[in-house]
């Protein structure tokens, strides 16, 4: 158990309002993940983060945004949620940079109506 | 423009019997690959992984299969379970992006 929670773990909400999702850990570790599951796609990175205040986009980051403040905190912002961010959201943590294996959060399903 | 590829969404295998899920990549500079299993309402947990040194790794039920000239990878569970009904993603990582497939739904049937 890799200490990773997720807040909310659903969440719905309307096209155009802004939602925040949060991810915790409790371990320090320095390298953390959001990604975004849909059918037919697996697994997409949204943004990563290296360490406090370092961060960097993935492959599907257009709409999203996101912020370290604290290593035990990666928060991911829909500054404006459309229906195509409709998806279940994945926080990751990594032990390392490389060739470590990830550790996921439970997931947060956010339906945008 | 998928770079890993498993192009069987789901599989249904008996009890008991051996459960192949297939992973193709596009990179041949691709190096290592992991293995994720996914149940609902849960995220992945890593399973497997293999570096492209090597042609095969085992961990008990688990074995997963390398083949570079092809650019192929295969997990074999054996013998296989009913608790191993999940979706499972192949990946592959370098630096801080991992790669992951669109996942291979299994049926173990009792």
């Amino acid at each position: 158990d890799a200490g990773i929670t997720q807040s909310p773990r659903h969440k719905v909400t309307e096209t155009g309002t802004p939602v925040t999702l949060r991810c915790h850990q409790t371990e320090n570790h320095r390298y953390m993940y959001w990604y975004r599951q849909d059918p037919g796609h697996g697994l997409r990175l949204i943004h990563y983060s290296y360490g406090v205040k370092d961060t960097d986009k993935g492959e599907v980051s257009d709409g999203y945004s996101v912020s370290r403040s604290k290593t035990e905190d990666f928060l991911l912002t829909l500054e404006s949620a459309t229906s195509s961010q409709t998806s279940v959201y994945f926080c990751a943590i990594s032990v390392g940079r490389g060739r470590d294996e990830q550790y996921f959060g439970p997931g947060t399903r956010l339906t945008v109506t | 423009d998928q770079q890993v590829k498993q192009n069987s969404p789901s599989l249904s295998v008996q009890e008991g019997r051996i459960s192949i899920l297939n992973c193709d990549y596009t990179n041949s500079m691709f190096d290592y690959f992991l293995w994720y299993k996914k149940y609902p309402a849960e995220g992945p947990t890593f399973l497997i992984s293999i570096s492209s040194i090597k042609d095969k790794n085992e961990d008990g039920r688990f074995t997963v299969f390398l083949n570079k000239s092809a650019k192929h990878l295969s997990l074999h569970i054996v013998p296989s379970q009913p608790g191993d009904s999940a979706v499972y993603f192949c990946a592959t990582t370098g630096g801080f992006k991992t790669i992951f497939g669109a996942g291979t739904r299994l049926f173990v049937k009792a």
